[in-house]
């Protein structure tokens, strides 16, 4: 079964710093492969994904991610974080068949401080 | 931009009851899902919807849930007899097609307390 780690529960970054959170993902194929964000009282947005092809991908919101197939992470990158930028953010892993359904780390909560 | 809705936002029932979550998703979706989130713990899969019908489920979806889309734009999510064990945030998401190839739209949750 696929699953997915995301090791640091909490990180706090100064607003202008950048920001990586890690992804890992355990599994037997290739995956798809998302990050959602999540700000109080919304929903999951999609900020990227990687289905195929060139291993790093842009987002929305100046956010990247580099898939490492043989690290089997899949880290999201800013380069400069805003105050706004404070949320919960959830990787997350589909299969590359006919399974509709995601699988979820267990979230990074960032704080940015001014 | 179209989004998905889901209603209400937050849900108090006491143990027992029947609870059913509303959500409209995006009108040119197919594939509709929901997900739900414990406090504390990740997002969990709970089950698909295809075509009128249920596409694949996990096994926390047992014979207390079922979902239907009774028209044209809602899809529902009905837990029969609610537990404290059910209190969560619910999403529901939407998506064009199957998973290969697109991405899932989620809406803002409903929050269900049971009391």
């Amino acid at each position: 079964a696929q699953s997915v780690t995301q090791p640091d529960i909490h990180i706090t970054v100064s607003e202008g710093a950048s920001l990586e959170l890690r992804c890992n993902y355990s599994y037997g194929a290739t995956p798809y492969l998302f990050w959602y964000v999540q700000s109080p009282g919304q929903g999951l947005q999609l900020l990227l994904k990687y289905f195929s092809g060139d291993t790093l991908v842009q987002g929305i919101k100046g956010f990247e991610a580099e898939f490492k197939r043989s690290q089997s992470s899949f880290n999201l990158r800013k380069p400069s974080v805003h105050w706004s930028d404070a949320a919960e953010y959830f990787c997350a892993v589909g299969r590359v068949s006919n399974d509709y359904k995601l699988s979820f780390g267990a979230g990074t909560t960032v704080t940015v401080r001014a | 931009e179209p989004e998905v809705t889901q209603t209400p936002s937050h849900q108090v029932t006491q143990m027992g009851q029947e609870v059913i979550l509303r959500c409209v998703p995006i009108s040119n979706h197919l594939y509709f899902y929901w997900y739900r989130q414990i406090l504390g713990q990740k997002v969990e899969f709970l089950v698909s919807f295809y075509n009128n019908e249920i596409s694949e489920k996990s096994e926390i979806f047992d014979d207390q849930f079922s979902v239907e889309r009774p028209d044209g734009s809602n899809f529902t999510l009905k837990i029969r007899s609610t537990k404290l064990e059910d209190s969560a945030m619910y999403f529901c998401a939407s998506s064009e097609a199957e998973l290969a190839k697109n991405i899932q739209y989620f809406g803002a949750g409903t929050r269900l307390s049971v009391l």
